[in-house]
């Protein structure tokens, strides 16, 4: 079935460094791979996305690459922050009976160190 | 979360009980969609509904029922709950794909017991 991995499941890194999340995905029909990000206590909020017409979409310290034949995408977060400490969950999607249907990783807990 | 209502917030029941997970979106979204959410195993789909009326299984329906009345509210239904389905639940809002940019909204979540 449909099937969405994430890797690395933690992830630390120094203040300043750079960050970056795999995923990797199994359905060839999907065609939109949004970034969300979970605080403590919250649901997740969407920080990027991208769609399978287009290989690098970029915001800020934030950007998304798309390798389609590959079916791997990446989230690439740059001069990170003590506040970027949060999960990130990738997800692919496919439209299906008028609307998408989103498979998510299973998420990436990154931890800033001040 | 801006626009994704979830009640309650926290929720204990006893192995059997029923409840109903209640939410509503004011962002006149078609699409919306329950997910549980389970350490190690991120967000799972359980059901989804593209438009009033309408709904559709997710990767996990089973115990699951739900219900969509209009277009506003998307209500989640456990009839006999079972240990297995504690969990945290997320209702979520979003855009249908063609339009120039997506916007996701999730609720804020509710953590069920079942005991």
């Amino acid at each position: 079935g449909e099937n969405v991995e994430q890797h690395p499941s933690t992830l630390s890194v120094q203040e300043g460094d750079s960050a970056v999340i795999k995923c990797t995905y199994s359905d060839s029909a999907s065609n939109y791979f949004p970034w969300y990000k979970q605080e403590l206590g919250k649901g997740p909020q969407l920080i990027i996305d991208i769609r399978s017409n287009v290989g690098e979409k970029k915001d800020q310290r934030i950007a998304v690459t798309l390798n389609k034949t590959a079916k791997h995408f990446s989230l690439h977060i740059t001069e990170t922050q003590p506040e970027d400490s949060a999960v990130y969950f990738c997800a692919a999607s496919r439209t299906t009976s008028g609307t998408y249907k989103y498979i998510f990783g299973t998420g990436t807990r990154l931890k800033v160190l001040a | 979360n801006a626009g994704v209502t979830q009640t309650p917030k926290f929720q204990v029941l006893k192995t059997g009980q029923s409840m109903t997970l209640q939410c509503a979106q004011d962002m006149n979204h078609n699409s919306m969609y329950w997910y549980r959410q389970d350490p190690g195993m991120g967000l799972r789909l359980i059901y989804y509904s593209a438009s009033e009326g309408t709904t559709d299984k997710g990767e996990v329906p089973n115990g699951y029922n739900v219900s969509r009345l209009n277009k506003r509210e998307f209500s989640l239904r456990l009839e006999s709950a079972a240990p297995s389905q504690t969990s945290v639940y997320f209702c979520a809002s979003i855009t249908p794909p063609g339009r120039s940019s997506t916007e996701a909204f999730f609720g804020q979540g509710t953590r069920l017991t079942v005991v």
